[in-house]
């Protein structure tokens, strides 16, 4: 059974451009979560998406958005990029809203 | 403001000497505790949920133990491929019945010599 896949594996921006992350839930689950994870603030929640609906929202500026399409595949956007933003963002699917979560191995984003 | 914190921050044992996590944690309304393993370049790794003080949960050396203020991950003789750093994540109810997203601890590094 394929695990999460998360595409790109790395990336490499400019401040002030835009970047979508792409998210491919395991076969069957209908939840997509989003994570932020950087060495000094750790794991942090970004949104949650069911069934193409946003369930949930962590403390987060605007400029980070996401979506879910039908097929459960998930995308995030993040616009206007910082510096700060460099991070590895993870993804993590389960079989419905606060379930179990399975996480991918994440996109690497580095702004310069 | 709720919290969890996780000790000691790094560890490093002996192979076959076995020690404890802990991961405290100040929620009102807890879900569900998680304890994930996560190896260096790569997501977080799911070992366990518990729901309600005194559960306890084990998978091969390791088992988790929760009560209403903490939770332990209990490390049994150990092997040098259980390195890697372990986090804990707890998961608030909200008071319709809905529950938030994880809020993760900083993590125990853990490093086992042979």
């Amino acid at each position: 059974k394929a695990g999460v896949t998360q595409t790109p594996r790395y990336l490499i921006k400019t401040r002030g451009q835009q970047v979508t992350l792409s998210c491919s839930p395991i076969s069957g689950h209908r939840s997509v979560s989003w994570y932020q994870q950087t060495p000094g603030q750790g794991l942090q929640f970004l949104f949650e998406y069911f069934s193409e609906t946003q369930r949930n929202k962590g403390n987060f500026p605007g400029r980070f958005s996401g979506r879910q399409f039908s097929n459960s595949r998930s995308e995030m956007n993040v616009s206007t990029l910082e510096l700060g933003d460099s991070a590895l963002y993870l993804c993590a699917s389960s079989q419905q809203v606060n379930y179990g979560y399975t996480f991918g191995s994440g996109t690497r984003l580095t702004v310069v | 403001e709720d919290q969890v914190t996780q000790s000691p921050e790094a560890l490093r044992l002996q192979e076959g000497e076995s020690s404890s996590l802990n991961c405290s944690y100040t929620v009102s309304g807890l879900r569900g505790l998680f304890w994930y393993r996560q190896d260096p370049g790569k997501g977080p790794e799911f070992l366990f949920t518990l729901y309600s003080a005194g559960e306890e949960k084990e998978k091969e050396r390791l088992k988790a133990t929760l009560t209403k203020k903490e939770s332990f991950l209990h490390i049994t003789a150990p092997k040098p491929e259980d390195s890697a750093t372990y986090l804990c994540a707890v998961q608030m109810m909200y008071s319709g019945g809905g529950a938030d997203g994880l809020t993760f601890g900083k993590g125990t590094h853990l490093i086992i010599q042979p």
